[in-house]
């Protein structure tokens, strides 16, 4: 059964600790998304990654870090640096970076107290 | 740059009533347009898409035109269920955002039986 895990599904932390949110995709995809959402908001680009080893920077990269050490892994790391990290945090995939149709996973909901 | 706006929600129907959810667009380039649909608590879904002016994105009762004349990409059900009640978003993509997902804020649908 082809798809994306995220894991946890609700996680904690105290304020001026890092955290990494796991995402893991079995679609064989190159291109993998990290999304940031808050209440009542639409999805903001923190992270991409067209191919492993690569990645650019989105619409709102402080305070966050990824790696793509493996085509089918792209671990976002909230850093204490992050002003406000309590939000729900997706992970998406797509066929390549020209496919327009991304595939999104169940979502991290991140509370930082 | 390129952006969506969406009505503002929360939309709240009867079962049964017809459901007409507002997107316009602005893109320099010939995007690609989507509705993803969110569930509470859940990832985002691919409901439907159109890649070029006039087409018709159709699935689940739910339908949208690509309208190139008014830059829209209205969402459509006859009849909506209970079971439709969620968050939908309408987003475009294409060569000039670099392939990346630029989305509308969303729009909350209640259906009430």
């Amino acid at each position: 059964d082809g798809g994306i895990t995220q894991s946890p599904k609700y996680l904690f932390r105290k304020e001026g600790q890092n955290v990494t949110l796991s995402c893991e995709q079995n679609l064989n995809h190159d291109a993998m998304y990290w999304y940031r959402q808050d209440p009542g908001q639409g999805l903001r680009l923190i992270y991409y990654s067209q191919i492993v080893n690569d990645f650019q920077k989105g619409d709102i990269a402080e305070g966050y870090s990824v790696s793509r050490e493996k085509k089918e892994s792209f671990p976002l790391t909230v850093t204490s640096a992050q002003k406000n990290p309590t939000a729900f945090y997706l992970c998406a995939s797509s066929k390549s970076r020209r496919t327009y149709e991304q595939y999104f996973g169940p979502g991290t909901r991140l509370t930082v107290t | 740059g390129n952006s969506v706006t969406q009505m503002e929600g929360p939309v709240t129907l009867s079962e049964e009533a017809f459901l007409t959810i507002n997107c316009t667009y602005t893109a320099t380039g010939y995007p690609s347009l989507f509705w993803y649909v969110q569930y509470p608590g859940e990832g985002l879904q691919l409901l439907l898409k159109a890649t070029k002016a006039d087409d018709k994105g159709s699935n689940k009762g739910f339908e949208a035109t690509y309208r190139k004349e008014t830059t829209s990409f209205h969402l459509e059900k006859g009849s909506v269920q209970v079971s439709d009640s969620a968050v939908y978003f309408c987003a475009l993509s294409d060569r000039d955002s670099s392939y990346k997902l630029i989305f509308g804020s969303g729009t909350r649908l209640l259906v009430r039986p």
